[in-house]
């Protein structure tokens, strides 16, 4: 199984700042990779996928990038509605694993 | 618009079972490969059993191995998680999640609540 390591846990951040997210993957997911968003009380929403493509409707400032092990979401101008958990996936072999989630929060 | 509808949750003790369903509609549910997605109170995303477009492929994650199954009618656009000799373990909310072929998880419902409890 492919074990997927997200850092930080907690990212405090202030509104219109620059946020950086790391996802690590035990071994080699070439660009199968996704991060999703996650609000209280919803269902997580596809941000990205293939490492560095925005799905359908996500705004520029969300942005992806890495290959093999090591990956980042960048979200520039963090907006109120930015505020929330944070995940990653690889989808490149069975089991599909997720990470542990980073949560950004206000600072 | 695509749309994911899952139910079937609730309280049911350990031991017991519960049937999941997920109703899919806005897109060619056919063509498409469905998952499950289960989340633990306060807890991260675990996935659980994925089934290929025409249910000859199921996939299932190792700690439900032998107690779920999952299934499919492509004529009522409808998926299922079977949970047999369920576990407090088990206590999550269920998301019903497409995936298109090498694709991530592309939409979503909103899940249903299992909890598991005596």
């Amino acid at each position: 199984e492919i074990v997927m390591t997200q850092s930080p846990a907690t990212l405090s951040v202030s509104p219109g700042e620059r946020a950086t997210l790391s996802c690590r993957a035990s071994q080699s997911v070439s660009s199968n990779l996704a991060w999703y968003q996650q609000k209280p009380g919803q269902a997580p929403r596809l941000l990205i996928f293939g490492a560095s493509t925005r799905a359908t409707g996500i705004p520029a400032r969300f942005s992806g990038s890495g290959s093999g092990t090591e990956f980042t979401l960048t979200i520039s101008g963090l907006q109120s509605e930015d505020f929330a958990v944070y995940y990653c996936q690889q989808y490149n072999k069975w089991p599909l694993t997720f990470g542990g989630g980073t949560k950004v929060e206000i600072e | 618009e695509v749309q994911l509808v899952e139910s079937g949750g609730g309280l049911v003790q350990p031991g017991g079972s519960l049937r999941l369903s997920c109703a899919a509609s806005g897109f060619t549910f056919s063509g498409y490969w469905m998952t499950w997605v289960r989340q633990a109170p306060g807890k991260g995303l675990e996935w659980v059993a994925n089934i290929k477009q025409d249910g000859s492929e199921k996939y299932f994650v190792d700690s439900v191995k032998g107690r779920f199954t999952i299934s499919r009618d492509n004529a009522k656009n409808s998926l299922y998680l079977q949970m047999d000799s369920l576990r407090v373990e088990d206590t999550a909310v269920y998301y019903c999640a497409r995936k298109p072929n090498g694709w991530p998880f592309d939409y979503w419902g909103r899940g249903t609540l299992v909890t598991v409890s005596s």
